[in-house]
């Protein structure tokens, strides 16, 4: 079945650096949608990339779909105490309705 | 326009009992996602139904678990005769088309003792 990744599970910044997370998909995808969830929290959405080799930016964020449309990465620049939580994508196939989520990277920011 | 309503917010439910957990999704939406998320785990999707059908449950146990999504009234994912490793956060989630943003209730912290 449809397996989505995620890599690191856990990011430990100190606050003003960079980080990217990266997820991989083991099939071609027909989007990657971006979830942040804070603690005790419920994910909220960021982000849906569709084409292959899209990038979108939010302010500090920049999402990234492959080219191959099995990969995305999100990466966040002059990191925040306010971007702690946990970072999850999510994908789909064209032909599948369930929406197949990793397993989250969990950012902590150091001040 | 609210968003998706969960309730009960927090559910303790003794080994053996049943639980019954409800999902109303936003106004307009027919798409409904429900997901297990252990603590310090990802989310595991369990069940998606559009109305009045369930359209995948793969993610879904075989026994106990259920789901249901009627023509009136909220989704219900019912859990019988509940066992300790049923505790954890059970989150439902709406969207109005296929492969369009998926929008989360605050989810059902499900402890059984």
């Amino acid at each position: 079945g449809q397996q989505v990744m995620q890599i690191p599970q856990y990011q430990h910044v100190q606050e003003g650096e960079d980080f990217t997370t990266y997820c991989n998909s083991s099939t071609t995808l027909s989007n990657i949608q971006w979830y942040k969830q804070r603690p005790g929290g419920h994910p909220v959405f960021l982000i849906q990339l569709v084409k292959s080799g899209e990038v979108k930016k939010q302010k500090r964020l920049t999402f990234q779909f492959g080219e191959a449309k099995k990969n995305s990465s999100l990466h966040i620049t002059a990191t925040q105490t306010t971007d702690v939580g946990t970072y999850f994508c999510a994908g789909s196939r064209s032909n599948d309705y369930k929406l197949s989520f990793g397993a989250g990277t969990t950012v902590t920011v150091r001040a | 326009n609210a968003g998706v309503m969960q309730n009960p917010r927090h559910l303790v439910r003794r080994r053996g009992q049943e639980a019954r957990l409800r999902c109303s999704p936003m106004k307009g939406h027919s798409h409904v996602y429900w997901y297990r998320q252990l603590p310090e785990e990802g989310l595991k999707f369990m069940v998606y139904l559009q109305k009045e059908n369930i359209i995948d449950e793969s993610g879904m146990p075989k026994e106990r678990f259920s789901a249901e999504f009627p023509k009136e009234g909220p989704s219900i994912l019912r859990i019988q005769q509940v066992v300790r490793g049923d505790s954890a956060a059970y989150f439902c989630a709406s969207s109005g088309q296929k492969h369009t943003e998926a929008f989360f209730g605050q989810g059902t912290r499900l402890t059984v003792v």
